[in-house]
């Protein structure tokens, strides 16, 4: 039973380059959560995903970033022309469709670094 | 009013003792609260949890001790392993079901000396 699968788990990418970050919920497990934790704090969230559904973007920037969760594949957080200040670990969460707050798990995170 | 403030920011203890991270929150309408372990390169993992409705929960060496007139939660791990030395992070929601966003604190880093 696999867990939350995010890759790439480590990228670096330059200024003003596309970061793409990749999670695939475990099996069963149909919303997507994806939240940033820059160094020395907590977790923030950024957005609340069903398939096709973009259901909470709350805290998402306004600009450069997107996420998806398409019918078929991994969901993506897309991150456009990166600036130092996007580098951080972003961990995706998944849970069931009528899962409690138990059935929330986290994946082991993507590490982007913007040089 | 979404914040989740949490104490201390690092922590060491000797192995066998008790360690207390503390959390306070001030949106009266958060009703879950979990309690977060991570390890270094890894994503958080679920420990405990409780909602207002009782004021403790244990789970093993694992206790959560609630004041809802406070508005405050605290963690206690008694008889401290080296194993449990990782960052520990409160949370909070409206809701426990899925599709609740957890609000975090700011993180403790645990470090249990041998």
């Amino acid at each position: 039973n696999a867990g939350v699968m995010q890759n790439p788990r480590h990228l670096v990418r330059r200024r003003g380059q596309e970061a793409r970050l990749r999670c695939s919920p475990m099996k069963g497990h149909s919303h997507v959560y994806w939240y940033r934790q820059l160094p020395e704090e907590g977790l923030k969230f950024m957005v609340y995903l069903q398939k096709e559904n973009i259901i909470d973007e709350s805290g998402m920037p306004k600009e450069r970033f997107s996420a998806e969760f398409p019918k078929e594949g991994p969901s993506i957080l897309r991150i456009q022309q990166v600036v130092r200040g996007d580098s951080a670990a972003y961990f995706c969460a998944s849970s069931p469709i009528d899962g409690g707050g138990n059935t929330i798990y986290f994946g082991e995170g993507s590490w982007l670094t913007v040089v | 009013q979404q914040q989740v403030k949490q104490s201390p920011q690092s922590l060491i203890v000797q192995k066998g003792g008790i360690s207390i991270i503390n959390c306070a929150y001030e949106n009266t309408a958060f009703d879950y609260f979990p309690w977060y372990q991570q390890f270094p390169g890894k994503g958080p993992a679920l420990l405990i949890a409780i909602r207002p409705d009782v004021s403790e929960k244990k789970e093993g060496r694992f206790t959560i001790s609630f004041n809802k007139s406070a508005k405050q939660f605290s963690l206690h791990i008694m008889d401290s392993q080296p194993g449990d030395s990782a960052t520990y992070f409160c949370a909070a929601s409206i809701g426990e079901t899925s599709g609740s966003r957890l609000t975090f604190g700011e993180g403790t880093q645990l470090t249990v000396n041998p």
